[in-house]
């Protein structure tokens, strides 16, 4: 079993819908949990971190966090063809280190 | 605040070369990881090092190595080049290295083994 899985995915969304990225982790120790999103031949850009559970909101975008299903979510509202891209979702187990799923690209259609 | 900066952005180099990665986090951020990025394997962590001391590490051969200097820059070595380790490598920063903290990433050295 993978530390850090992510729906598979490609997932795709019509312009102005919400999409919903998943991610399961496996070790329960861990801390804190990041969504990142990479463009195509770029460096990962943070987008959102949670280290509670329940939701946490910035704007379009709503991390969710559920320790005891060892699960977290991404929700983007109102979906722009600029937020076309992989996520990724990332958990720190421990100082300094992190674990990556392997992904989700996002296509929104205008 | 100048962001995460690496050096160089873009390697050629033969199989069995060294080489020689560079990386210089935000300034005031003490610790710096390492990971290789690959379209197979995705993002993989190499090693952390902390107040000059290599704090945590991944599943990768010895011949990947680190270091990290006293202005917290920090440089990551391969030597002896496999044709497998052709990817993105990228190094992340944190403030203080304690969880839970954001890593801030830079942007990247793209290595192409030959």
């Amino acid at each position: 079993q993978k530390e850090v899985e992510q729906n598979s995915g490609p997932l795709s969304v019509p312009e102005g819908a919400i999409a919903s990225l998943n991610c399961t982790y496996s070790d329960r120790g861990s801390q804190s949990f990041f969504w990142y999103r990479q463009y195509s031949g770029k460096s990962p850009e943070l987008i959102m971190s949670i280290y509670s559970n329940g939701d946490k909101e910035d704007g379009r975008f709503t991390a969710q966090l559920n320790k005891a299903s060892q699960y977290v979510s991404l929700l983007i509202r109102d979906s722009q063809p600029s937020d076309s891209a992989t996520y990724l979702c990332a958990v720190n187990i421990r100082a300094g280190k992190s674990t990556f799923g392997d992904g989700t690209t996002l296509t929104v259609k205008p | 605040k100048a962001g995460v900066t690496q050096t160089p952005r873009y390697l050629i180099k033969t199989r069995g070369q060294q080489v020689t990665l560079s990386c210089s986090p935000i300034s005031g951020h003490r610790s710096v990881s390492w990971y290789q990025q690959t379209p197979g394997q995705g993002l993989q962590f190499l090693f952390e090092y902390f107040s000059e001391t290599q704090r945590n590490k991944g599943n990768f051969p010895g011949r990947f190595s680190g270091r990290q200097f006293s202005n917290s820059r920090s440089e990551m070595n391969v030597s002896t080049l496999e044709l497998g380790d052709s990817a993105l490598y990228l190094c992340a920063s944190s403030l203080a290295g304690t969880a839970p903290e954001t890593q801030y990433f830079g942007p990247g050295t793209r290595l192409l083994v030959l």
